[in-house]
């Protein structure tokens, strides 16, 4: 059984750039959300989707939007890239009911901004 | 907004040494998890917590919830270089949405 599978591993961008990161959920899960950890921090919440649909948002701009694909994988884009988006983004999936759910996370993909 | 504060922020200690790490919350939680990280890696799941005055373990970390549901603590017991890493505190806020403590960084000399 496959875990969370995210690509690519590592990624290097120049600023005003875009770029978009994939990730596969764990077989079973429907809700993929994105988090992004900067170096020395806790990862912050950037966005969650199920059946396709944003479904809650943290504190990030414009520039940070994402898609689900009818197989539950998922897409973060990032456009007009900053040197401050550099970071691990980090996906995790989730099964889609409520309540206390524990995620399951990818390895994670290291964008550096240049 | 809710957040979680950890403490302390790194750790160094020598290997067969016991540690405890901190999560304090500045509401209520209704789960605490625990989480560790190799550096530059994802996350892996330890241990949740939901109920007042909860205890588990595993292997040799056990963590606790306090009976206000505020703070946690994680204790390791005869620590090994295998525990080195980032442990990471987390709650979920709203029906959807996690948030994390900033991890302290362990490392266990050999």
């Amino acid at each position: 059984d496959a875990g969370v599978t995210q690509s690519p591993t590592h990624l290097i961008k120049t600023r005003g750039q875009q770029v978009t990161l994939r990730c596969s959920p764990k077989s079973g899960h429907d809700t993929v959300s994105w988090y992004q950890q900067a170096l020395g921090q806790g990862p912050q919440f950037i966005f969650q989707y199920y059946e396709e649909e944003e479904r809650q948002r943290g504190n990030f701009p414009d520039r940070f939007s994402g898609h689900q694909f009818p197989n539950y994988s998922s897409e973060l884009n990032v456009n007009a890239l900053l040197l401050g988006d550099s970071a691990l983004y980090l996906c995790a999936s989730s099964p889609g009911n409520r309540g206390q759910v524990k995620l399951f996370f990818g390895s994670g993909t290291q964008l550096s901004v240049l | 907004s809710q957040e979680l504060e950890q403490s302390p922020q790194s750790l160094i200690v020598q290997e067969g040494k016991n540690l405890t790490i901190n999560c304090t919350s500045s509401k209520t939680l209704y789960g605490l998890y625990w989480y560790k990280q190799k550096y530059g890696e994802g996350l892996i799941f330890l241990m949740m917590l939901q109920k007042g005055g909860e205890e588990k373990s595993h292997e040799k970390i056990t963590a606790k919830l306090d009976e206000k549901k505020q703070q946690s603590s994680l204790h390791i017991t005869a620590s090994q270089p295998s525990h080195a890493g980032i442990y990471l505190c987390g709650a979920q806020t709203g029906t959807y949405k996690y948030i994390f403590g900033t991890g302290t960084r362990l490392k266990v000399l050999a």
